[in-house]
C-alpha cells in the first residue's frame, strides 16, 4: 500500500515551453501532498505544500506563477512549469501525505525535467 | 547556515564494517528527526524514525541528542547493497514541512 506516482518519469523540452507533471496517490487518499526539487548534489528543497481543495502555499523564494500547482481531488495533484528555462532543469519529487494518523509522507518516483 | 548538516563523504568501507553518520540541525522548535536513503537517481525511501530515547532497527540504530541538535546512524554489518546517499530529515510537526540534509554518500566494496 500507500504507493505514490508521477509522470511523466522524465521529460526533455525546449526553453520557453510549459510542462506539466502529476503526482497521483494510487490507494490511498491524500488531504496534503508536497513538491520537491533536488538539484545534482544537493538536498531535496521544499518547492510547495498542496492541500486539496484550496491554493497551495509556496515556499520563500519559489515563484508561485511560474510553478503553478493544482490538487484538484484526493488523489491528483500536479505542478506546471510554465517558460521554462534551462535553471527549471531538475529532479521534482512530490510526496504525499494519507489522511492517517501517522502522517506519514511517501514519495513518488520523480521527474527528471531537462530544459534545453 | 544550512538547517541540517551533514558530512557529505564518501564513506568507502568494506563489506562488514560499521560505519557511523553524524547530522546536526539549527532549528530548535524540530520535533520530527527521520532517516532516509536515497539510491542514485531515485526518490528518497524512509529508513526509520529518530525517537529521544534511540531506537535499533536490525543493524540500524539512531540515535537522538535534543540538547546538541545532532542525530547519528549507526549501520553494522554493512552490506554492498547499504551502498546509499543517507538523507538526514527533521520536521517541525510530524508529517508537515520535511527539511533535508544534502546527505552523506556510503559506497561499500567487497
Amino acid at each position: 500500500g500507500a504507493v505514490v506516482s508521477q509522470h511523466p518519469s522524465r521529460v526533455i523540452c525546449k526553453s520557453g515551453t510549459s510542462v506539466k507533471i502529476e503526482c497521483r496517490s494510487l490507494d490511498f487518499q491524500a488531504t496534503t501532498m508536497f513538491w520537491y526539487r533536488q538539484f545534482p548534489k544537493q538536498s531535496l528543497m521544499l518547492m510547495a505544500t498542496s492541500n486539496e481543495g484550496s491554493k497551495a502555499t509556496y515556499e520563500q523564494g519559489v515563484e508561485k506563477d511560474k510553478f503553478l500547482i493544482n490538487h484538484a481531488s484526493l488523489t491528483l495533484s500536479t505542478l506546471t512549469v510554465t517558460s521554462a528555462h534551462p535553471e527549471d532543469s531538475s529532479f521534482y519529487i512530490c510526496s504525499a501525505r494519507a489522511k492517517t494518523s501517522s502522517y506519514e509522507q511517501y514519495f513518488g518516483p520523480g521527474t527528471r525535467l531537462t530544459v534545453t | 547556515r544550512k538547517e541540517v548538516e551533514q558530512d557529505p563523504g564518501p564513506f568507502n568501507v568494506p563489506e562488514g564494517a560499521t560505519v557511523a553518520f553524524n547530522c546536526t540541525y539549527s532549528n530548535s522548535a524540530s520535533q520530527s528527526f527521520f532517516w532516509y536513503r536515497q539510491d542514485c537517481r531515485k526518490e528518497p525511501k524512509l529508513l526509520m524514525s529518530v525517537y529521544s530515547s534511540g531506537n535499533e532497527d536490525g543493524r540500524f540504530t539512531a540515535q537522538l541528542n535534543r540538547a546538541s541538535q545532532y542525530i547519528s546512524l549507526l549501520i553494522r554489518d554493512s552490506k554492498l547493497s547499504d551502498s546509499a546517499t543517507y538523507l538526514c530529515v527533521v520536521s517541525e510537526v510530524y508529517g508537515n514541512k520535511l527539511v533535508f540534509g544534502a546527505g552523506t554518500i556510503l559506497r561499500v566494496k567487497s
